[in-house]
């Protein structure tokens, strides 16, 4: 167990629909990341929130969005939900920003969209 | 577009031989690389880091990079039924502010 937890475990959405993802960092950790895994497929880096600051933004639409807040626990906001974005979500805390400090993943969100 | 490249496998290799994972990537900018393990229907979990040029040795772990030939490995010595999982090669791009990760590449270790 790395103490990052998320909720919901599952959620099915149908598309064109909204979506919030919640991620509780481990104790003491000032940065998250947020990544989505498709099957088969490595995380993709989405964003990276340092101090409640976004930290770095990987090739993902604006309709992707998120929030870090002063307890450091963060959202992950997803609008006009397409079929394509049925994945893992995964989010990754770590003590510094950027990666130089070891990240530890939660155990993720799947996200089904109908 | 930057990228990070490795085989899909699966790799076979019989218990206790060496497992040798490849990565190649494309951002020749890159400064940090990482090595992940993950079990099915799990989240990665770091096994190490490496930032210089030349091998680094944790337990049964040696990574190795080669920066002029944009390549980083992992090798896995003694290997074990516990070492099967996908292993996910990740590079930090942009002076640290984005991270890829390859596609991983799935290892079993043959009893």
């Amino acid at each position: 167990e790395t103490g990052v937890t998320q909720s919901p475990t599952h959620l099915i959405k149908t598309r064109g629909q909204q979506v919030t993802l919640r991620c509780s960092s481990q104790s003491g950790h000032n940065t998250v990341s947020w990544y989505q895994q498709a099957l088969g497929q490595g995380p993709q880096f989405i964003f990276q929130y340092y101090r409640e600051e976004e930290n770095g933004r990987g090739n993902f639409p604006p309709r992707f969005s998120g929030l870090q807040f002063p307890n450091y626990s963060s959202e992950l906001n997803v609008n006009a939900l397409e079929l394509d974005d049925s994945a893992l979500y995964l989010c990754a805390s770590s003590l510094g920003q950027g990666y130089t400090d070891t990240q530890y993943f939660g155990p993720g969100t799947r996200l089904t969209v109908l | 577009q930057k990228e990070v490249e490795q085989n899909s496998g699966p790799l076979s290799v019989p218990e206790g031989a060496i497992a040798s994972l490849n990565c190649t990537y494309s951002d020749r900018g890159s400064q940090s690389f990482f090595w992940y393990r993950q079990y099915s229907g799990k989240s990665p979990e770091l096994i190490m880091f490496i930032y210089s040029n030349g091998d680094k040795e944790d337990g049964r772990f040696t990574a190795q990079l080669n920066k002029a030939s944009q390549y980083v490995s992992l090798l896995i010595r003694d290997s074990q039924p516990s070492d099967s999982a996908t292993y996910l090669c990740a590079v930090t791009v942009n002076r640290d502010d984005k991270i890829i990760f390859g596609k991983g590449t799935r290892l079993h270790i043959l009893p």
